[in-house]
């Protein structure tokens, strides 16, 4: 299994506070993404990122950053939570090759925002 | 936007039937990876296809991609209750590492 861990696991918070998820690879792939998984939508993009300190923006960014200041380490940010970015996160890793991009995720973070 | 269409959306049968996922789209892929979810859990990759036509084989699985590298299929013979699980089709734009496009997923549920 790819070395990807998140933290936290579980987090309840209320709307308006700020909340950082950590996603930590031991893999040193060069790509990391942030996604987010919601019933009848499947996994959306937020961000993702193709460096240390470069990074994009993906399907679903608003309300969100990211920071890479670490090639092992991407953070996703939600600068004042809101009942609607209740979701289960996931972050995932890739060293993509001739086309094929496999990634690979982690356990997942579950935010509920009251 | 690329959208992936899976069906079913759920699937309900028998331990030894056999069953089929679709995984469609208008656009061109790269490549198509299928993952498997269990709850609680993120989703661990299966099989990546990147040819047109090409055919892979894991055990009682068969992954296929089509000619135009538009859609795919899974294929289960014999399912067995081990096999239960949310099946995940998602494609790859381009040969980059941009993230990647998700079907919504297939619930499967197969009764002893």
């Amino acid at each position: 299994d790819a070395g990807i861990t998140q933290s936290p696991r579980h987090k309840v918070t209320e709307t308006g506070t700020p909340v950082t998820l950590r996603c930590h690879q031991t893999e040193n792939h060069r790509y990391m993404y942030w996604y987010r998984q919601d019933p009848g939508h499947g996994l959306r993009l937020i961000h993702y990122s193709y460096g240390v300190k470069d990074t994009d923006k993906g399907e679903v960014s608003d309300g969100y950053s990211v920071s890479r200041s670490k090639t092992e380490d991407f953070l996703l940010t939600l600068e004042s939570a809101t009942s609607s970015q209740t979701s289960v996160y996931f972050c995932a890793i890739s060293e993509s090759w001739a086309g094929r991009n496999e990634q690979f995720f982690g356990p997942g973070t579950r935010l509920t925002v009251l | 936007t690329q959208l992936l269409e899976q069906s079913p959306q759920f699937l309900s049968i028998q331990e030894g039937e056999n069953l089929t996922v679709y995984c469609n789209s208008s656009s061109v892929f790269s490549s198509l990876q299928w993952y498997r979810q269990e709850p609680g859990e993120g989703p661990v990759l299966l099989v990546t296809v990147v040819t047109g036509g090409e055919v892979k084989k894991l055990k009682r699985l068969t992954f296929q991609f089509g000619d135009a590298r538009k859609d795919s299929s899974l294929h289960i013979t014999a399912a067995q209750p081990g096999d239960t699980g949310l099946y995940l089709c998602a494609g790859a734009a381009g040969g980059g590492a941009d993230g990647l496009t998700f079907g919504k997923g297939t619930h499967l549920i197969i009764q002893p």
